[in-house]
């Protein structure tokens, strides 16, 4: 069981947007930075985009970050086919005292 | 930009150590705050951090494996290294070498397939 809950799947067609919610404690997400992984299927993760919507240079501006006490978000806009993947979403962790992620959530483009 | 590579055997023996290596390159893993670490994924499932070491050699583990984890620096050789020891089948696993800067992990490795099983 993850320490952040993230929705296992969600799902949109091309044009739409589609948000993954992230949920966390006061000692994650309450304290630090969120930032998300896109992976795609046989492949690593990457980063794509963390607080404040920082991130890699070449990351479309479809997707965005927000923050808001505990839980976090990511909003993908414009939704397109190669956008299928597994998102994670990250933060450091007192009482781990390391990063956490959230399960993961499968996005499927309809 | 920097690049990681992980490297090892893809089979343990249950009881028994698995032993990985990352290469870094495109950067000195003895400059800059960086914490080199190691994350693994089960087939199918979530990502787990394992732990990390900063360019000073200090470490840190998941309390669910420090009982079994040693993270090691080899500066001259631009390497980072994990020893896991009395693995079990439970430890069958994609595991992937990442750099964390404090905030994100911004680079990883492909990963490398390491099965427990005799």
């Amino acid at each position: 069981q993850s320490v952040l809950t993230q929705p296992p799947s969600v799902s949109g067609t091309p044009g739409q947007r589609v948000t993954i919610s992230c949920s966390g404690s006061s000692s994650n997400i309450g304290k630090y930075i969120v930032s998300w992984y896109q992976q795609f299927p046989g492949a690593a993760p990457q980063l794509l985009l963390y607080t404040n919507n920082e991130g890699p240079s070449g990351v479309p501006d479809r997707f965005s970050g927000s923050k808001s006490g505990t839980s976090a978000s990511l909003a993908i806009s414009g939704l397109q086919s190669q956008d299928e993947g597994d998102y994670y979403c990250a933060a450091w962790d007192d009482s781990l005292n390391g990063p956490v992620f959230g399960g993961g959530t499968k996005l499927t483009v309809l | 930009q920097v690049q990681l590579q992980e490297s090892g055997p893809g089979l343990a023996k249950p009881s028994q150590t698995l032993s990985l290596t990352c290469t870094v390159s495109g950067g000195s893993i003895s400059r800059g705050h960086y914490y080199w670490s190691w994350v693994r994924q089960p087939a199918g499932k979530g990502l787990e951090w394992i732990g990390r070491i900063f360019s000073d050699g200090s470490t840190n583990y998941n309390p669910s494996l420090m009982s079994r984890l040693t993270i090691s620096l080899d500066t001259s050789k631009n390497q980072f290294s994990l020893k896991l020891t009395s693995v079990s089948a439970s430890d069958t696993a994609v595991y992937y070498c990442a750099r964390w800067t404090g905030r994100t992990f911004d680079f990883w490795g492909r990963g490398t397939l390491v099965t427990v099983s005799s």
